[in-house]
């Protein structure tokens, strides 16, 4: 069965330092998707990235940037130079077609704390 | 603006009561999951319907139900509502299959009091 492991329950540091979440995914499916989602306080999801397990390419965007290992089934996820604007929960989640039909399945999430 | 719509932001009821929320996708989406995220937990898949059919369930309770309409807006109905049913509830929603992600709507807060 697939399932999101995201170990880390709550990270807090100092605004400046750089932070990374870990994701773990299991899943029997060799075409599979993965996201991550932010939660600011106000609630709503925010989409800020997809992978397909076909590209294993490394992504930045600005201060963030993902590291996909298939090798070790992980989807890390890194702020460098993190500002108080950052602090929300972040959802690390996988899409894909065996057993799950195409829904999402979510890790528990990381509650991150960007202290200023 | 995500383009799915979800009414109300907020709602405050009593327990035993009966309440509609309501999903419009996204123009020229066809598909439309619903999510449970009760205080501090992550995301529970409810339901997804495809161009008006059911086509998967989760862990959704008896005393919940979904429809979606021709015009493709869908409507979750919770009855019998308890204290644990107070939770954010997001629409999400898809062209087709959502293997390639889906738009998440703001989500609805329930409060059972």
């Amino acid at each position: 069965a697939q399932k999101v492991t995201q170990a880390q329950t709550e990270i807090s540091v100092v605004e400046k330092e750089d932070v990374t979440l870990d994701c773990v995914y299991e899943t029997r499916d060799t075409t599979y998707y993965l996201f991550w989602y932010k939660q600011p306080p106000s609630g709503e999801l925010v989409f800020l990235i997809r992978r397909n397990s076909f590209d294993e390419q490394n992504e930045i965007s600005g201060r963030y940037s993902w590291n996909f290992q298939k090798s070790t089934s992980s989807f890390n996820f890194t702020i460098t130079a993190s500002q108080v604007v950052d602090s929300a929960v972040y959802f690390c989640a996988l899409s894909d077609l065996l057993d799950s039909n195409y829904q999402l399945i979510w890790g528990a999430g990381t509650k991150l704390i960007i202290k200023p | 603006d995500s383009g799915v719509t979800q009414t109300p932001k907020h709602l405050i009821t009593a327990t035993g009561q009966r309440v509609t929320l309501r999903c419009s996708p996204r123009s020229g989406d066809l598909s439309v999951y619903w999510y449970q995220q009760s205080l501090d937990q992550g995301l529970q898949f409810l339901i997804q319907y495809y161009n008006g059919e059911e086509r998967a369930k989760g862990n959704i309770l008896e005393r919940f139900s979904a429809q979606q309409f021709p015009d493709l807006h869908s409507e979750l109905n919770l009855s019998s509502l308890e204290l644990g049913d107070s939770a954010l509830y997001f629409c999400a929603s898809s062209v087709a299959e959502a293997l390639s992600g889906y738009t998440f709507g703001s989500g609805t807060r329930l409060t059972v009091v």
